[in-house]
């Protein structure tokens, strides 16, 4: 049983399409976040929704919107893809918000774009 | 701003030997500390934590961290170094207010020798 599941797993796409990346958590928890990991594995902060609603909003380019329809679903559509989107995207969960509790992470979401 | 540094970028250690990854963070008051794992195309996974109490904590798969509030510092340790814990370690850290999303450190990739 996957607690924290993103999909896809990989996604291949040109400039300019528009794309979104699914995530779902299966622990009950109120607090989900969508991290992007660079190239050089560095791993950053995008959004984080508590109970559907966004508390943490990085310096991110208006293109990538964090939608969350339930507590257990935050999804990330991203407008007008560029090269520089190219990277792995985490979804993850903790049970409050940013929580005195760990977070768990998916597996991850490879974006390449081309 | 809390910052996390990790100052080897990549440690080689042989199978057996013992291990210590570095980690040293800047915030004004204890944050919450935790060590991830990060194995080839994989998710994170939590290692330990360390919220308060003993400054000397213990994980899954052997490893341990000790919390030292005057050096700040949260370095990982393990007696003994298996192959199959050739992966990328994050040390991370959580604000107990505010901006509640972890901080990561650079990372450090661990390769193991037989």
């Amino acid at each position: 049983d996957t607690a924290v599941s993103q999909t896809p797993k990989y996604l291949v796409t040109q400039m300019g399409n528009d794309k979104s990346i699914k995530c779902e958590q299966n622990l009950g928890h109120d607090t989900m976040y969508w991290y992007k990991q660079d190239s050089k594995k560095f791993l950053k902060i995008m959004f984080s929704y508590n109970n559907k609603e966004l508390i943490i909003n990085e310096t991110v380019p208006n293109r990538f919107s964090p939608k969350s329809p339930d507590k257990a679903h935050l999804n990330l559509h991203i407008n007008s893809l560029e090269l520089g989107d190219s990277a792995v995207y985490f979804c993850a969960s903790s049970q409050d918000a940013g929580g005195v509790s760990e977070a768990f992470f998916g597996q991850g979401t490879r974006l390449t774009v081309v | 701003a809390q910052s996390v540094t990790q100052p080897d970028i990549h440690i080689t250690v042989s199978e057996g030997a013992s291990l210590e990854l570095r980690c040293n963070y800047s915030y004004g008051a204890t944050p919450y500390l935790f060590w991830y794992v990060q194995s080839p195309g994989q998710g994170l996974q939590l290692l330990l934590k360390y919220f308060s109490g003993d400054t000397l904590v213990q994980g899954i798969k052997g490893f341990e961290a000790e919390f030292k509030r005057s050096q700040s510092s949260f370095n990982l340790r393990k007696p003994s170094v298996h192959w199959s814990d050739a992966a990328e370690y994050f040390c991370a850290v959580l604000m107990d207010t505010g901006r509640r999303a972890l901080t990561f450190g650079s990372g450090t990739r661990l390769q193991v020798q037989p």
